[in-house]
C-alpha cells in the first residue's frame, strides 16, 4: 500500500533560518508522482509542485527546493532565508497513476512556523 | 472571473439529504480537480476531470458520491443521502493543462459542508 509520512509534526523557526521539512513515501511503482502544497492560515491550499519518479533532479524555485532520493524514497523540501509569510501547513502527497484516483494519499502535513 | 470560484461557502444541510456542490474554474483550464479535507480524514483527493472526462473515479469515498463537469468548464460534485462524515470542507483546483508548468494547480477557497 501507498504511504506518506512527513515525521516532522511541527517545526518552529526564526525568521531568515532554512529549514527542511521531510517525506518520505512508500510505494511498489516505478512510476510515480510526488507533490507538495502550502496551506496558509487562511486557510487555501497552494499547489507547490509535482515531481514524476523518472526526473530525480533538483528543483528550485526562488527560497524554495526540492531535493528527490529515490535511494531513500524521499521528496524533502527546503525553504531557505525563511519568512513570516511562509508559516503554514505543508503537505507532502504521492500518486502511483497520472489518473490520481484512489491511489492519491497526503501525508499528515508538517505545521510550519517562522517567528519574526 | 480571475479565480477559481466555488458555491456555495458554506452548506448546513440534514442527514440523509441530498447537496450539490459547484467549481468555476479558470477560464481556459482543461483540468479540474477535486479534493476534501475533514478533522478525521485529512487532505484526500477525490477526482479528477481533464474536459469532460474523469479517467479514474475511484478516488470518490463511495457509490453516494458523483461528479460531473460539462462543456469542460463547469463541475458539480454531488453527494446522495449526505452522512455525519461527510462534513468536510471539499476543495476545487483547475490548472491549464497536465505537464509541466501547465500542471501548477489553481486553487478555489472551499465549501464547507456540515451535515446535522
Amino acid at each position: 500500500a501507498q504511504k506518506v509520512t512527513q515525521a516532522q509534526t511541527e517545526i518552529s523557526v526564526v525568521e531568515k533560518e532554512d529549514v527542511t521539512l521531510d517525506c518520505v513515501y512508500e510505494t511498489r511503482d516505478t512510476t510515480y508522482y510526488l507533490f507538495w502544497y502550502k496551506q496558509p492560515p487562511s486557510g487555501e491550499l497552494v499547489f507547490l509542485i509535482r515531481r514524476n519518479s523518472f526526473d530525480e533532479q533538483n528543483e528550485i524555485s526562488g527560497r524554495y527546493s526540492w531535493n528527490f532520493q529515490k535511494s531513500t524514497s524521499s521528496f524533502n523540501f527546503t525553504i531557505t532565508a525563511s519568512q513570516v509569510v511562509d508559516s503554514a501547513v505543508y503537505f507532502c502527497a504521492l500518486s502511483d497513476t497520472d489518473n490520481y484516483g484512489q491511489n492519491f494519499v497526503f501525508g499528515p502535513g508538517t505545521r510550519l512556523s517562522v517567528l519574526p | 472571473g480571475a479565480g477559481v470560484s466555488q458555491s456555495p461557502s458554506n452548506k448546513v444541510t440534514e442527514k440523509g439529504k441530498d447537496v450539490e456542490l459547484r467549481c468555476d474554474p479558470i477560464s481556459g483550464h482543461t483540468a479540474l480537480y477535486w479534493y476534501r479535507q475533514s478533522l478525521g480524514q485529512g487532505l484526500e483527493f477525490l477526482i479528477y476531470f481533464q474536459g469532460n472526462s474523469a479517467p479514474d473515479k475511484s478516488g470518490l469515498p463511495s457509490d453516494r458520491f458523483s461528479a460531473e463537469r460539462t462543456g469542460g468548464s463547469v463541475s458539480t460534485l454531488t453527494i446522495q443521502r449526505t452522512q455525519q462524515e461527510d462534513s468536510a470542507v471539499y476543495l476545487c483546483a483547475s490548472s491549464f493543462g497536465f505537464s509541466g508548468p501547465q500542471e501548477t494547480q489553481y486553487f478555489g477557497p472551499g465549501t464547507r459542508l456540515l451535515v446535522l
